[in-house]
Formats: C-alpha cells, structure tokens, sequence
C-alpha cells in the first residue's frame, strides 16, 4: 500500500528560528494536505496543496506540492512558542478516493522560548 | 459553520465488551471517515462512508464496522474489544469530492 516517509521524526528549535519539514512517498498523489495536532485534540488542517508545483502560504507557513507529485514539504518562520505541536503530511487521491488519506508518522515540534 | 463532532471524548471499556462511537459532520459535508491513532501505528484510515454508502475500507478486521444515516451522521462500532484497540478514533468529513477533510476532536478510548 502507500506509505508516507516524513523527516524529520522531532525538531528542537529556539524560537524566531525556521522550521523545514518534508514528506515523500513511493507513489503519486493528487492531494497534499498539511495538519497539526495539539495533545488531545483532533488534527487541524493548516495547508492545502492541489497542483503539482503548488506553493501556498498560511501566514508564517508556506508548503509547496513537488513536481513529481511524490512530495511535499512545509516550512514554518520566524517559530513562536504557539507552534509546538505535531505536524502531519497527508496524501490523498481523488474522486471516489478522496475520503482516504493517508498520513505520515509526523513532526514533534519543540520550541524554545 | 460547526465544526465535526465527536461523542463521547472519552470511553473506558473491558475486553470482550463492544462499543459504538458517533460523529456528526460539518453541515453539507456527506463524506465521513474514520481513523484510528495509536503511538505505535500512527494514524490509521479506517473506513470511509458517503452518502449512506461505504465507499473505502482500510486494513482492519471485521469487529470494525460503521454505518451512516440520512443526515449524514456515522456511527463506528467495535466489537469484542481487545487491549490493542486502545486508541484515538477521529472521525473527519467532507463534501466527498473534493480532497480537503476536516477532523473532530476525536474519542480516546481505553480498553482494560
């Protein structure tokens, strides 16, 4: 089946500094989808990503959907405190396939004050 | 717009016992899926229903079922619970076609 490989596994950064994470996969996507999740809570959808060469902005977040639509890559600036949490890449495909995502292990994101 | 909801948040059970967890999709939205997340096994795609229909099915055994109603609320139910299916169990929906899903709070279930 499918697999999402996404590095890195944790991050411990100082805050003000970027942030870079990313996913690939063995196999094509239509759908890259960005999420982070809060101990506790469900995931809350942060990007987007629907094209191949896609890049799109959230405020202090950019993701970008890769040309061979086998990966994608999330960046964070300028990290405050607010940003720990842990980041998922999601792949999906489309149509009758779309309600099925599939996720990467995620991004434990420590920051410190 | 709610947002997805979940109930209960949080559910203690004994092995051999079964139990049934709801969700109620954002308002127009007749996509439902479901996953479970565990430390071990990250998140796992479930089951998918749309329009009362399943639509896609992950690797999961058959004591792991779901059904959805008129009104596009789903139910998941697991029967004769082991102590592996202890887990997170989010449900997401959409309007089906397009890609973006959006996740409820989730329900933590401990199995004993």
């Amino acid at each position: 089946g499918q697999q999402l490989n996404q590095s890195p596994q944790s991050m411990f950064i100082q805050e003000g500094e970027d942030v870079s994470m990313n996913c690939t996969s063995s196999s094509i996507f239509n759908t890259w989808l960005w999420y982070k999740q809060d101990p506790g809570e469900g995931p809350v959808l942060l990007i987007a990503l629907y094209k191949a060469g896609e890049l799109t902005s959230n405020g202090r977040l950019t993701a970008q959907f890769g040309i061979t639509r086998k990966d994608s890559f999330l960046n964070i600036s300028a990290s405050i405190p607010s940003d720990v949490g842990i980041y998922f890449c999601a792949g999906q495909l489309k149509g009758t396939n779309a309600g099925k995502s599939t996720f990467g292990d995620g991004t434990t994101l420590t920051v410190k004050p | 717009k709610a947002g997805v909801t979940q109930t209960p948040r949080y559910l203690i059970k004994t092995r051999g016992q079964q139990v049934t967890l709801s969700c109620s999709p954002i308002s127009g939205h007749r996509s439902v899926s479901w996953y479970q997340q565990t430390p071990g096994q990250g998140l796992q795609f479930l089951f998918e229903y749309f329009s009362e229909t399943q639509r896609n099915k992950g690797n999961f055994p058959g004591r792991f079922s779901g059904r959805q109603f008129s009104n596009s609320r789903s139910e998941m139910n697991v029967s004769t619970l082991e102590l592996g299916d202890s887990a997170l169990y989010l449900c997401a929906s959409s309007t089906g076609w397009q890609e973006t899903q959006y996740f409820g709070p989730g329900t933590r279930l401990l199995v004993l």
